[in-house]
């Protein structure tokens, strides 16, 4: 079985800051990593995913991450936050690729003026 | 294609009343997911269908629970005699196999149905 791990509820910023979401997960076979954002009373929208190949994954909205086998962890960064990216991000994982996704509790990010 | 559309989009009842939700998965997706969404938590998966099959249900879906998918197009999630504690965001999901240069297997999400149980 999978678990995932948001390290942060809260994390307040202030505007043209740089962030980094954390995020761990456990797992006894390979899995699928993902990123998705949450704006209040909405779906969620996928950020990034990572499935094989290079550790940095470059996603949307000037979003990336880096994949830590060794660290089992998969922490999102932007050099850059914006008010308009204030909102919930949820680390999830899935087994193989199409599978359930399992995610954290996630992450609430607040950027302040 | 508008992405994947569920109704209704709010649905206050009485205990013990029975609720039906529909899904709207992007079309020609063979795939949807629901999951459950509780305030200030992730969401939980629920179910799973691969066209008209449902390939797995989690111990979180109860007897009180149901999922159909009869033409492998829209998905209805039924709730019998709901309880406070079923009270969440129910979210929809769908993905497909079929690749075109694009991401294969991602799951698109729709806006969800907020159920509320007085």
């Amino acid at each position: 079985a999978q678990s995932v791990t948001q390290l942060d509820s809260q994390v307040p910023v202030f505007e043209e800051a740089p962030v980094e979401l954390r995020c761990n997960y456990s797992s006894s076979v390979s899995v699928y990593l993902f990123w998705y954002v949450q704006y209040p009373n909405q779906g969620l929208q996928l950020l990034l995913k990572y499935l094989s190949g290079s550790t940095l994954v470059k996603g949307i909205n000037g979003f990336e991450a880096e994949f830590n086998k060794s660290q089992t962890s998969f922490h999102l960064r932007k050099p850059s936050v914006h008010i308009s990216d204030t909102a919930e991000y949820f680390c999830a994982v899935s087994r193989t690729s199409g599978s359930r996704l399992t995610f954290g509790e996630g992450t609430q990010l607040t950027v302040n003026p | 294609d508008t992405g994947v559309s569920q109704n209704p989009r709010h649905k206050i009842t009485k205990r013990g009343q029975n609720v039906t939700f529909r899904c709207d998965p992007i079309s020609e997706h063979n795939r949807l997911y629901w999951y459950r969404q509780t305030l200030g938590q992730g969401p939980e998966f629920l179910t799973y269908f691969q066209n008209e099959a449902q390939l797995e249900k989690s111990r979180l879906l109860s007897d009180r629970f149901s999922a159909e998918r009869p033409k492998g197009s829209f998905s209805t999630l039924e709730i019998q005699r709901t309880e406070q504690g079923d009270s969440a965001m129910y979210l929809c999901a769908s993905s497909s196999r079929v690749t075109s240069g694009g991401s294969t297997d991602t799951q698109y999400f729709g806006p969800g149905t907020r159920l509320t149980v007085l």
